[in-house]
Order: C-alpha cells, then sequence, then structure tokens
C-alpha cells in the first residue's frame, strides 16, 4: 500500500527559528511536492523535486527552502519562521508515469 | 495563470440523493483534471482522473464530466451517505506530466441522514 509520512502532525515554534519538516515516501516515486494550505486559499505550491537533488519553485516558494538528497526524502526547510508561515503543511508523491499525487497526513504548524 | 474555482459554499443534501459539485477553470484547458477528496485534519485522497478526450468517467458512486468549451467539470455522488462527507477538491495540470497541480480551494459536502 502506498504510503506518505510527515515527521510531524502538530508543531510548535517560535518566530527566528529554522524550521524542518521531513517527508519519506516508500513507492520509489520520482516526484516529490510541498504544499501549504489554508482556510479560502486552497492547496498552493511551494516546490517539487523530479529527482534527487533537483528542485524547482512552485508559486510561493520565498521564505522555503529544500532538500532531496535521498530519492525517498523530501525536506522542507522555514529558514527563519514567521507568524505568517503558520499553516498546514502537505507532502505528496508522485510516479513520473502516473499524473496521481500521494500524500501525506500533513503537519500543522504554528509559528508563535 | 489558470484558476480554478468551486463552491465555496458547503453543500448539503439528503442521504440517498445525487451530490453535484463544480469544478470551472479558466484560461487554457488542462491535459486532464482531477478530483480528491479530503476529511478534516488529513491530506488529500485521489478519486478519479479525466482526460481531456474524455466526456465521462464513472467508479462505483462516482461520475466525472468534463466539457472543455464550458471548461467545466462536474463531480456527482450518487446514493450518497453520511461517510461521504467531506471536502471535494478538483485539481488541474496542462502540461500532463504529473507535475505542479493547481488546486481549487474545495467544496464541502454534508450528507445528512
Amino acid at each position: 500500500d502506498v504510503k506518505v509520512t510527515q515527521s510531524s502532525r502538530y508543531l510548535v515554534k517560535r518566530t527566528g527559528e529554522k524550521v524542518f519538516l521531513e517527508c519519506v515516501q516508500d513507492m520509489d516515486h520520482e516526484n516529490m511536492f510541498w504544499y501549504r494550505q489554508d482556510p479560502g486559499l486552497g492547496l498552493r505550491l511551494i516546490y517539487f523535486s523530479y529527482d534527487v537533488k533537483m528542485k524547482e519553485k512552485g508559486d510561493i516558494p520565498e521564505g522555503y527552502s529544500v532538500s532531496r538528497e535521498k530519492k525517498e526524502r523530501f525536506s522542507l526547510i522555514l529558514e527563519s519562521a514567521s507568524t505568517n508561515q503558520t499553516s498546514m503543511y502537505l507532502c505528496a508523491s508522485s510516479s513520473r508515469f502516473q499524473e496521481t499525487q500521494y500524500f501525506g497526513p500533513g503537519t500543522r504548524l504554528l509559528v508563535l | 495563470s489558470q484558476k480554478i474555482e468551486q463552491n465555496s459554499e458547503a453543500l448539503n443534501i439528503q442521504e440517498g440523493k445525487t451530490a453535484t459539485l463544480t469544478c470551472n477553470y479558466t484560461n487554457y484547458s488542462p491535459a486532464y483534471l482531477q478530483w480528491y477528496r479530503q476529511d478534516p485534519g488529513r491530506g488529500p485522497v485521489f478519486l478519479l482522473l479525466i482526460r481531456e478526450n474524455e466526456k465521462e468517467k464513472r467508479k462505483e458512486r462516482l461520475k466525472v464530466t468534463f466539457d472543455t468549451t464550458l471548461k467545466q467539470s462536474l463531480f456527482h455522488i450518487t446514493a450518497s451517505q453520511p461517510a461521504d462527507s467531506a471536502t471535494y477538491l478538483c485539481a488541474l495540470d496542462i502540461t500532463g506530466g504529473g507535475n505542479k497541480l493547481t488546486f481549487g480551494t474545495g467544496t464541502q459536502l454534508k450528507v445528512e441522514l
């Protein structure tokens, strides 16, 4: 069964902290994605990666960076967390040959 | 850029009725369109995909239509049940490669007894 896991379900951080969100998939998928979801705004793509060490900016990359050192793992980094980065963060993966995206359970991040 | 519009108002229907959700998009037609279900506090789950050359797709009680002239997709749940209550998202991609899906904000469906 397809599985995407995220390191934390809930996270509370302080303004200015460096935050790491980890995502792991066990399906040998080439593509991985980070979204944030906010009420009324829907899912917005932050970054995606279509191969190890490759990354592309999504629609809202400002304030974020990513790392993909291994195929199964895609990390989202908030260099200096700010209150406007309080949100639900969702990771997803997909095969190069299939259009469906598989999502993790999400991480609800609160920045105080 | 591509915009997707889904009815932001919640849809309340009675058990056993057919629920119909709408997804409208602007600009160019996508190579395909997808529908996802999202329960509170969880990630979206894929339901159906329909391609630009398909008019209709079915899966059990679910049916999706795709009208590229109207730039609209309709998502139907027949014989709806309380367990169908969730938020339904449509998403589209113009590249055909599964990258950079654009999601609508979703429509919340509540099926009442």
